[in-house]
């Protein structure tokens, strides 16, 4: 594809619920990364993925967090029982190798937990 | 832990008049410092990226310097197309997945 693609662009949920989030990285990238961004705050690290791994989980907020990434293409990130603090833009980002130089980044997931 | 820290949060100004985006930072083991712009409902844009002090980076109106301590995004005559958010972000000692953004400095350019 010519970009990174997330999907949906939007998302509202009530609090509790589950949701999932999709990304699709870069064609032949092998570093996939999620990042989160709250208003007025800075871009979260949230997982970094090299191929289907995820060597360092350390960002993900809570265990209510969790990731996937298969084929070495498409990820998922899992919100489960969502709370109202989850509300943020949800970004993943595409790299060549697992270097953090020229990072491609997607339009982002806009999620509401009302 | 590495911080980032941006100045100033929001900067407005006219159309030609050229100014300069702070960006300091803590970071053990610096490996690269990265400036990225983001527009509205989009992700960052990817910039430049430095990785020693006394570097400079060109590309049209942009040009960003870096030091031990900071780095600097300066605009010369900037054009109302660079209203923009500009972000900067640093590759410490986390690791190469660990970059630390900045809050960002949101810039308008009137006409």
């Amino acid at each position: 594809g010519a970009g990174v693609s997330q999907s949906p662009s939007n998302k509202v949920t009530e609090k509790g619920k589950d949701v999932e989030l999709r990304c699709d990285p870069i064609s032949g990238h092998t570093a996939l990364y999620w990042y989160r961004q709250s208003l007025g705050q800075g871009l979260e690290f949230l997982i970094y993925f090299q191929g289907n791994s995820a060597p360092d989980k350390s960002g993900l907020p809570s265990d209510r967090f969790s990731a996937e990434r298969t084929g070495g293409s498409v990820s998922t990130l899992t919100i489960q029982r969502t709370q109202q603090e989850d509300s943020a833009v949800y970004l993943c980002a595409s790299s060549l190798r697992s270097t953090n130089e020229k990072l491609f980044f997607g339009s982002g997931t806009q999620l509401s937990v009302l | 832990e590495d911080q980032v820290t941006q100045s100033p949060e929001a900067l407005r100004l006219q159309e030609g008049e050229s100014s300069s985006l702070n960006c300091s930072y803590t970071v053990s083991g610096l490996r690269g410092l990265f400036w990225y712009r983001q527009d509205p409902g989009k992700g960052p844009e990817f910039l430049f990226t430095l990785y020693s002090a006394g570097e400079e980076k060109e590309k049209e109106r942009l040009k960003a310097t870096l030091t031990k301590k900071e780095s600097f995004l300066h605009i010369t005559a900037p054009k109302p197309e660079d209203s923009a958010t500009y972000l900067c972000a640093t590759d410490g000692s986390g690791g190469y997945q660990k970059v630390t953004f900045g809050t960002g400095t949101k810039l308008q350019v009137i006409p």
